[in-house]
């Protein structure tokens, strides 16, 4: 079965410092992948996603990810975080066609 | 409306109540998605519509759990007989047409049942 591991629960930085938050998934087959984000009582808002070609993509707010098939890794970057980036992170692989399979998620705190 | 729209946006429900959850998702679009997000987890997937026809209903928890999209554009998940254990944030995504394309979330549906 498809499943995403995001092994950060909870992770903490400075305003300022450089971010990455790790995504692992185990598909069958050429994954669709997608990064969300979600802050308190919201939905979810799409950072960026990949689906083929350049495997570094770039997403909204300054963030950008890097799918590496060898290591099953799509892991979430930036290079500045802001406090406005506070919120939790959600990995996701396409299943199939029919729906999102999510991971965990990971908290992000950002320290004045 | 802009984007997918959810009500309520809370729901209080006394145990053994039934409860109509609602979606209206972004116009036009052909794929919509019911997910279950209970605290500090991921969203769980429930069900997936392509118009008004229900092609996935795999992750529906029991058979107190039904969902209905009559007309291909709002759709209803309805719990029947609440538990305790159905207290989550309910969230519909919709997406242009298949599955694999981005889907736009709401804001969801806490549910609290007590």
């Amino acid at each position: 079965a498809q499943s995403v591991t995001q092994p950060d629960i909870h992770i903490t930085v400075s305003e300022g410092a450089s971010l990455e938050l790790r995504c692992n998934y185990s598909y069958g087959a050429t994954p669709y992948l997608f990064w969300y984000v979600q802050s308190p009582g919201q939905g979810l808002q799409l950072l960026l996603k990949y689906f083929s070609g350049d495997t570094l993509v770039q997403g909204i707010k300054g963030f950008e990810a890097e799918f590496k098939r060898s290591q099953s890794s799509f892991n979430l970057r930036k290079p500045s975080v802001h406090w406005s980036d506070a919120a939790e992170y959600f990995c996701a692989v396409d299943n199939y066609g029919q729906n999102f399979v999510f991971g965990p998620g990971t908290r992000l705190s950002v320290l004045p | 409306g802009a984007g997918v729209s959810q009500s309520p946006r809370y729901k209080v429900a006394k145990r053994g109540q039934d409860v109509a959850l609602r979606c209206d998702p972004i116009s036009g679009h052909v794929s919509l998605f019911w997910y279950q997000q209970a605290l500090g987890q991921g969203p769980e997937f429930l069900t997936y519509f392509q118009n008004e026809a229900q092609l996935d209903k795999s992750g529906l928890p029991s058979d107190r759990f039904f969902a209905e999209r009559p007309e291909g554009s709002v759709s209803t998940l309805k719990i029947q007989r609440t538990q305790q254990e159905d207290s989550a944030v309910y969230l519909c995504a919709s997406g242009r047409d298949r599955a694999n394309s981005e889907a736009f979330f709401g804001q969801g549906t806490r549910l609290t049942v007590v």
